[in-house]
């Protein structure tokens, strides 16, 4: 596709169930970013992948969120168990550049409401 | 730790009333500066990156400029088109934004 595509675009769940939000890169992006944006709030950074390997997870807020990019190109980001506090906009962003990543292609986000 | 913030949180103008945003920051080696911008339901956009102090970069009515602690996003006779939150990021020692909470902008006819 022309951009980055993220599905589903809204997810409610329960308190307690998993969740796994799709990333769709734009075709031959090097790097893969997942930020959280919280109502009000400015993207906070979650995890960033360098083609398939993981090169920074340290702002994922808990053991409960795990990200995966297994060959490369369709990044997976799972929420076990959710709380109520992890409701808010999941974005993902792309870039052609292996470093100096700060020019990012965003995807339209998948907003996660927990009740 | 980097830190952005961005001032005011929100600004109402008239079309053509030219103005200013700040984004005040401090980081760690800076290596790259970013204004995007969001829309409502949207993920940001890219606008523009500036690397030093005294850097300027221009887009249509839209100009960034940069000094060693703050940047300045200079809006220049604003559409409605122009409303959306505008979003300013650090980038430092590693490959993540560390992202103001925004300036949401309102141009009203």
């Amino acid at each position: 596709g022309a951009g980055v595509s993220q599905s589903p675009r809204y997810k409610v769940a329960k308190r307690g169930q998993d969740v796994a939000l799709r990333c769709d890169p734009i075709s031959g992006h090097v790097s893969l970013f997942w930020y959280q944006q919280a109502l009000g709030q400015g993207p906070e950074f979650l995890t960033y992948f360098q083609n398939e390997a993981q090169l920074d997870k340290s702002g994922l807020p808990s053991d409960r969120f795990f990200a995966e990019r297994p060959e490369g190109s369709v990044s997976t980001l799972k929420i076990q168990r959710t709380q109520q506090e992890d409701s808010a906009v999941y974005l993902c962003a792309s870039s052609f550049r292996g470093q100096n990543t700060g020019e990012l292609f965003f995807g339209e986000g998948s907003r996660l409401t927990v009740l | 730790e980097d830190q952005v913030t961005q001032s005011p949180e929100a600004l109402r103008l008239q079309e053509g009333e030219s103005s200013s945003l700040n984004c005040s920051y401090t980081v760690s080696g800076l290596r790259g500066l970013f204004w995007y911008r969001q829309d409502p339901g949207k993920g940001p956009e890219f606008l523009f990156t500036l690397y030093s102090a005294g850097e300027e970069k221009e887009k249509e009515r839209l100009k960034a400029t940069l000094t060693k602690k703050e940047s300045f996003l200079h809006i220049t006779a604003p559409k409605p088109e122009d409303s959306a939150t505008y979003l300013c990021a650090v980038q430092g020692g590693s490959e993540k934004l560390v992202f103001g909470k925004g300036t949401k902008l309102t141009v009203n006819p």
